[in-house]
């Protein structure tokens, strides 16, 4: 079974703080996992990804952890800003470039 | 920066008509994907397209669903014969090839009557 559970469904975080959004993945023949930032009206963009030999990866404000002994990533976002205010969805990756959502997580980051 | 254009951006039909949802790839991309995200819910792979034929499709992508380059730029997504449960944003991403980030559209709302 291809299967991506994400948590929390929703979040919130004031103004400066560190919001963190858990997936785990149920099959091993995934490789690359990303995160993709969605705002109302408008696709799903690429944040931040990473390879399942790699165990973090840091862009700017935005971490991925790896840890693919647990089948478990996150994303981690630092002094968050009130403009992060979005839905997040992990991913995963099938070799044929199918991609696998998990449910999103619904940020909302208070001044 | 390079986008994915979709067109129309708001699709209102039938129940029982044909749609064609289009989609403009970024140029020099090869791989093209449509997804679909029902109201509230994930985001859901529908069917992958390479070197003009399927490479995969989900078990929602039946004989009702096709897709085509028909011009070597548009990709474009029919449903034959929609169906009230076929309201759903709709995306189509690209990617330059397998291992590259696919980059999506800002979708078609298709909404069924």
């Amino acid at each position: 079974q291809q299967q991506v559970k994400q948590s929390p469904q929703s979040l919130i975080v004031q103004k400066g703080g560190i919001s963190i959004i858990n997936c785990a993945y149920e099959n091993t023949a995934f490789d690359y996992f990303p995160w993709y930032q969605q705002f109302p009206g408008k696709g799903p963009a690429l944040l931040i990804a990473i390879r399942p030999d790699v165990s973090e990866k840091k862009e700017g404000r935005f971490t991925i952890s790896f840890n693919k002994s647990a089948k478990q990533f996150s994303l981690h976002i630092m002094d968050s800003q009130p403009g992060d205010s979005a839905t997040y969805f992990c991913a995963a990756r099938r070799v044929t470039g199918k991609l696998i959502f998990g449910q999103g997580t619904t940020l909302q980051v208070k001044p | 920066e390079p986008e994915v254009t979709q067109t129309p951006s708001h699709q209102v039909t039938q129940m029982g008509q044909e749609v064609i949802l289009h989609c403009v790839p970024i140029s020099n991309h090869l791989y093209f994907y449509w997804y679909r995200q029902i109201l509230g819910q994930k985001v859901e792979f529908l069917v992958s397209f390479y070197n003009n034929e399927i490479s995969e499709k989900s078990e929602i992508f039946d004989d009702q669903f096709s897709v085509e380059r028909p011009d070597g730029s548009n990709f474009t997504l029919k449903i034959r014969s929609t169906k009230l449960e076929d309201s759903a944003m709709y995306f189509c991403a690209t990617s330059g090839d397998g291992n590259q980030p696919q980059h999506f559209g800002d979708g078609t709302r298709l909404s069924i009557l």
